[in-house]
């Protein structure tokens, strides 16, 4: 079993749709959880960060921590085209030289105008 | 504001042939990481640095050697290329606490 599951996709909504992204670990030492964004053709850019478990909202995103689960979650609202993009969730146990970053192998998102 | 800076962005190696991808960052970060993304893989760490001086094996290390001889640089070379190692490359750094800034990748074709 890897680390970190996630689904593969793709994923086509049409704009303004909510959009649900999500990952599952086995992991039960991650405190570290992380969405990132990557465009194609462009490197992987920090999206939301989120420690232990609960929720974090930053405009049209929300981070869901729900640890007894093992299960990781971002929400797009009125999503827009340009979210347009593939999402990776990263996790770790702590910081330093003992916690690599753990990545799921990311959700291709479409959003269809 | 450069933040991580990836050279070459593209290259296009014959089987056998030796190369040197470079990474630089402004950011005074002590860790950094070489990455390769492939199709259906998602990101796998080859190697890694927790400060200047330092390195480590990742998840797919074979057939690669980094050297972090300054904070600023960390160079992930290939001595005899194949055609297994046709991917694009991520280098990354980190502060601690903080996630992973990459850079913008470096297509690698080996024919």
């Amino acid at each position: 079993q890897k680390e970190v599951e996630q689904d593969p996709g793709p994923l086509s909504v049409p704009e303004g749709a909510i959009v649900s992204l999500n990952c599952t670990y086995s992991n039960s030492a991650f405190q570290y959880f992380m969405w990132y964004r990557q465009y194609s053709r462009k490197g992987p850019e920090l999206l939301m960060y989120t420690y232990s478990s609960g929720n974090k909202e930053d405009g049209r995103f929300t981070a869901q921590v729900d640890k007894s689960s093992k299960y990781i979650s971002l929400f797009i609202r009125d999503s827009q085209p340009s979210d347009s993009a593939t999402y990776l969730c990263a996790m770790r146990t702590s910081w330093g030289s003992q916690g690599n970053l753990i990545f799921g192998k990311g959700t291709k998102l479409s959003v269809k105008p | 504001n450069a933040g991580v800076t990836q050279t070459p962005k593209f290259r296009v190696l014959k089987t056998g042939q030796s190369m040197t991808l470079l990474c630089a960052q402004d950011m005074n970060h002590e860790y950094m990481y070489w990455y390769r993304q492939d199709p259906g893989m998602g990101l796998r760490l080859i190697h890694y640095s927790v400060g200047e001086g330092t390195t480590a094996k990742g998840e797919v290390p074979d057939g690669y050697n980094v050297s972090r001889l300054k904070k600023q640089n960390f160079l992930l070379g290939l001595e005899s290329a194949a055609p297994s190692q046709t991917s694009v490359y991520f280098c990354a750094s980190s502060s601690q606490g903080n996630g992973y800034t990459f850079g913008s990748g470096t297509r690698l074709t080996v024919v």
